[in-house]
């Protein structure tokens, strides 16, 4: 098993910032195989992908959430981040973290998610 | 965007059942498409890669196929620990999932 653990604020005002870390508990953040993506579910709904980093910094985003959306990384803590701006109730949901390992059979994109956080629910509510 | 589509939405069956779940994308994405399974409370897990090949550790009573805009997942023989949503995802550009299928015990 791959350890991958979410955290942050379990309650985010509307029109404010969402931030969540992951932490992965190995060096394989750096390693040249994965990508490291995030993945929300709504409450009683199914999943939708928000974006993922590689380890130098390249991400790729959700285009329907791509204004809204900034994915850093930080390797020597071992640490990938996510900001989600301008939330509303909408943006309720569990947010995962999981590995997304690189497809190179075609054209060395992401490809599924193999290894999953827990999942932490964030709720928007004044 | 690429859109895909579930059927059925919930699906009840028995224990030793063979069932299947369909998957439709609303552009060709050649085989990379995935399959996971759901247990509430639960992160997804994934089954099936590239359509058709079998995630180490899952049971080969699971198997997927399918190219292009159609796919299917197939439990041979349902077992009690199935019981769970199941979610296909594309991968051919960016990434989109189903919108799940609950399969649910008669």
């Amino acid at each position: 098993q791959l350890p991958l653990q979410e955290s942050g604020p379990g309650l985010v005002k509307p029109s404010e910032t969402l931030s969540l870390t992951c932490t992965v508990s190995s060096d394989s953040i750096s390693n040249t195989f994965y990508y490291w993506g995030w993945i929300r579910q709504p409450p009683g709904k199914g999943l939708e992908w928000i974006g993922s980093i590689y380890y130098s910094g390249s991400t790729y985003s959700n285009p329907s959430l791509k204004s809204r959306v900034t994915i850093s990384v930080d390797t020597s803590k071992h640490q990938f981040s996510l900001k989600l701006s301008s939330v509303s109730a909408a943006d309720t949901a569990v947010y995962y973290c999981a590995r997304h390992p690189i497809n190179y059979e075609s054209g060395g994109y992401p490809s599924t998610f193999d290894y999953w956080g827990q999942g932490i629910l964030v709720t928007v509510s004044s | 965007d690429i859109q895909m589509t579930q059927s059925p939405s919930t699906l009840s069956a028995s224990v030793g059942d063979r069932v299947t779940i369909t998957c439709r994308a609303s552009q060709s994405i050649s085989t990379w498409l995935a399959w996971y399974q759901q247990k509430p409370g639960k992160a997804p897990n994934l089954l099936i890669y590239k359509a058709s090949s079998l995630e180490s550790g899952v049971p080969s009573r699971f198997s997927g196929s399918g190219s292009g805009t159609e796919f299917t997942l197939t439990i041979s023989s349902l077992q009690s620990d199935d019981f769970a949503t199941y979610y296909c995802q594309q991968y051919n550009s960016y990434s989109t999932f189903g919108q799940g299928t609950k399969l649910e015990i008669k």
